[in-house]
Parts: C-alpha cells; structure tokens; sequence
C-alpha cells in the first residue's frame, strides 16, 4: 500500500511569486485535503478535495487554490506569495466515505518564503 | 478563535511512568476526536480516536478519555517509552465534513 508522498520536499521561493505543491494520495484514497502549520501552531485546514472538486475550504485568501486529478492526485497552488506564507503544507488523504476523520498526512512541504 | 486548545507546551515524564496529554475544545459541534503523533521531518500520524457517544477507547499501551460535558478529552500513554518521544496533536471533527481543527500540540519528552 502506497502512503501519501509529497513534492517538493523543500523549496525557497521570493514575495510576490507563485508556488506548486504535489500530493499524491494514498492508494484507495479519493479525498485530499491541505492544510498549513506555521511553526509552533498545530495544522490549520486550508480546503479539501472530493470527486476533483472543492468540499470545503477553511479561512485562507483566494490566492490559495487547489486541483485535484482524476487519479486522486492533488496541486495546492499559492499566488503572490507572502512572507507569513512561509509554513508547512501538509496534504493528507482518506476516503470520504468513512466517516472517521481520520486522515493519512504525508511528509509535507515546507516552504519559505524571502 | 481557537475551537482546540492544548494548554501545555511541553510534558516531561520518566520512562515507565503514565503520560498524560490533556485537550480542551469549544465547539459542541465536534463529534469525533483523533490524536496525532508527529516526529520531526515527519508527516503527522494517527494515534487513536474517539467519537462522542463514547467516553473511553483504548488501544494497546494509549487511552484515550472524552469528558463531554467539560468538553475536555485526555491522553493516557502506559507505560511510557522513549520512542513515544514525539509532538502530540488534539484534533477534533464535526459535521458532514471531514475538515479537522487541531491544537497547537504537546511535546512529549520520555527520559530513560
């Protein structure tokens, strides 16, 4: 069974440019969600993703957007970057159907942001 | 406004001994509950759950305990070891959604 793996690992990105993130859920897997930790806080829900269509989005600016393919894999896409961008991105996969909770969280990809 | 609050940012215990991670919520929508356990460099990974109609799952070594009423839920890791060294996250979930609202964490530190 393939766990969630994310790219790119690290990245150092400017203000005011663009960024892409990768996810690809784990096998069975048809929900993907992102979130985003700042140091010392806990991860923060940024939107999900079911059936390649947005499911709920937490309270983040338009310049974050996602995709989400039909093989499940996942893009989170940040515009205009800012400097309290600079965070890790956590993507996590689970499938809709269990109503648990539960989430398969990947390695994350941290970003900072100059 | 934070829905989940872990009030202690650090928790030393000696190997052997009973840890005990604590975890306040708010929002009486929250129906079911998870801990996450986070090593560095490292991707969140599930520990345990609970769902509100329960007060008490347990899971090999961890427990996890709900107090609804005080919307409070504990952790209780026996014995502790070193390997459970690691950042321990509440999570809590409600609704038809699956969006989870975290707290900041609680770095468990397991002495030899």
């Amino acid at each position: 069974e393939t766990g969630v793996t994310q790219s790119p690992t690290h990245l150092i990105k400017t203000r005011g440019q663009q960024v892409t993130l990768r996810c690809s859920s784990q096998s069975g897997h048809n929900t993907v969600s992102w979130y985003q930790q700042a140091l010392g806080q806990g991860p923060q829900f940024i939107f999900q993703y079911y059936r390649e269509e947005e499911n709920g989005r937490g309270n983040f600016p338009p310049r974050f957007s996602g995709l989400q393919f039909p093989n499940y894999s996942s893009e989170l896409n940040v515009n205009a970057l800012e400097l309290d961008d600079s965070a890790l991105y956590l993507c996590a996969s689970s499938f809709q159907e269990r109503r648990t909770g539960e989430l398969f969280f990947g390695e994350g990809s941290r970003l900072t942001v100059l | 406004d934070q829905q989940v609050k872990q009030n202690s940012p650090s928790l030393s215990v000696q190997e052997g001994r009973i840890s005990i991670l604590n975890c306040d919520y708010t929002n009486s929508m929250f129906d079911y509950f998870l801990w996450y356990k986070k090593y560095p460099a490292e991707g969140p990974t599930f520990l345990i759950s609970i769902s509100s109609i329960k007060d008490k799952n347990e899971d090999g070594r961890f427990t996890v305990f709900l107090n609804k009423s005080a919307k409070h839920l504990s952790l209780h890791i026996v014995p502790s070891q070193p390997g459970d060294s690691a950042v321990y996250f509440c999570a809590a979930s409600g609704g038809s959604n699956y969006k989870l609202t975290f707290g900041k964490g609680t770095l468990l530190t397991v002495n030899p």
